[in-house]
């Protein structure tokens, strides 16, 4: 089981907005990096840190956190949004990489 | 910009050592944290362990007693090493780059190699 709690899936008409969460007691310690997987590609960094996006991520993804709940919010959700978004920490020891079970993403 | 290569064998019988290969280029692989990451067919993202840039070594706790991690600086090369496989171990395995912002406790895997598939079955 993943150490960090996602919803296994999640859908938004398209052009809407969607929060997907990622829960976990170490995410009072740690922020979450979230990254998108498409069908046999291999997952993508979207947000890191606080609210950092890679060169080249749209800047309708954006993230937050408060207390033991990382967010990640797509304003304005695209049909080439629609893909598995994965969020990854640390543990509470910190000393290992935690990763969220996925959330699907379907945009209707 | 840095790109990643997995490769090695796609079949591996049960009981034997899963060896893998990422080729770094486009960096010095001395210079940055690599990581292992596998994904079962149709399930999430387990983390494997990784490898900092002064050598030293980290494993998720359910693999450390199978796994070595470990790279090859002439060569620019990560290398995965897991023991004793079975078929639970069949999965497509990634390298990816690990970041940290020490400061901030920021950390974040980009970018990831494309994967490669390995079946273990006799």
């Amino acid at each position: 089981s993943s150490e960090l709690t996602q919803d296994p899936a999640v859908s938004v008409a398209l052009g809407q907005t969607v929060r997907i969460t990622c829960q976990a007691d170490s995410l009072r310690s740690y922020y979450a990096s979230w990254y998108q997987q498409k069908p046999g590609q291999a997952p993508v960094v979207v947000i890191y840190g606080i609210n950092y996006r890679p060169s080249g991520i749209p800047d309708r993804f954006s993230g937050s956190s408060s207390g033991n709940t990382s967010s990640l919010t797509i304003t304005g959700a695209q049909a080439e949004d629609e893909a598995d978004y994965f969020c990854i920490s640390r543990d509470s020891s910190g000393n290992h990489v935690v990763f969220g079970g996925g959330t699907k993403l379907t945009v209707l | 910009q840095v790109q990643l290569q997995e490769s090695g064998p796609g079949l591996v019988k049960p009981s034997e050592t899963l060896s893998l290969t990422c080729t770094v280029s486009g960096g010095s692989i001395s210079s940055y944290s690599w990581s292992w990451i596998r994904q079962p067919p149709g399930k999430g993202l387990e983390w494997i362990g990784l490898i900092s840039n002064s050598g030293s070594t980290n494993y998720n706790p359910s693999l450390k007693s199978r796994v070595t991690i470990s790279v090859d600086t002439s060569k620019n090369h990560l290398s995965l090493r897991l023991g004793s496989v079975t078929a639970a171990d069949t999965a497509v395995y990634y390298c990816a780059r690990y970041q940290a912002n020490l400061l901030l406790e920021w950390y974040w895997f980009d970018p990831w190699g494309p994967g490669t598939l390995v079946t273990v079955s006799s």
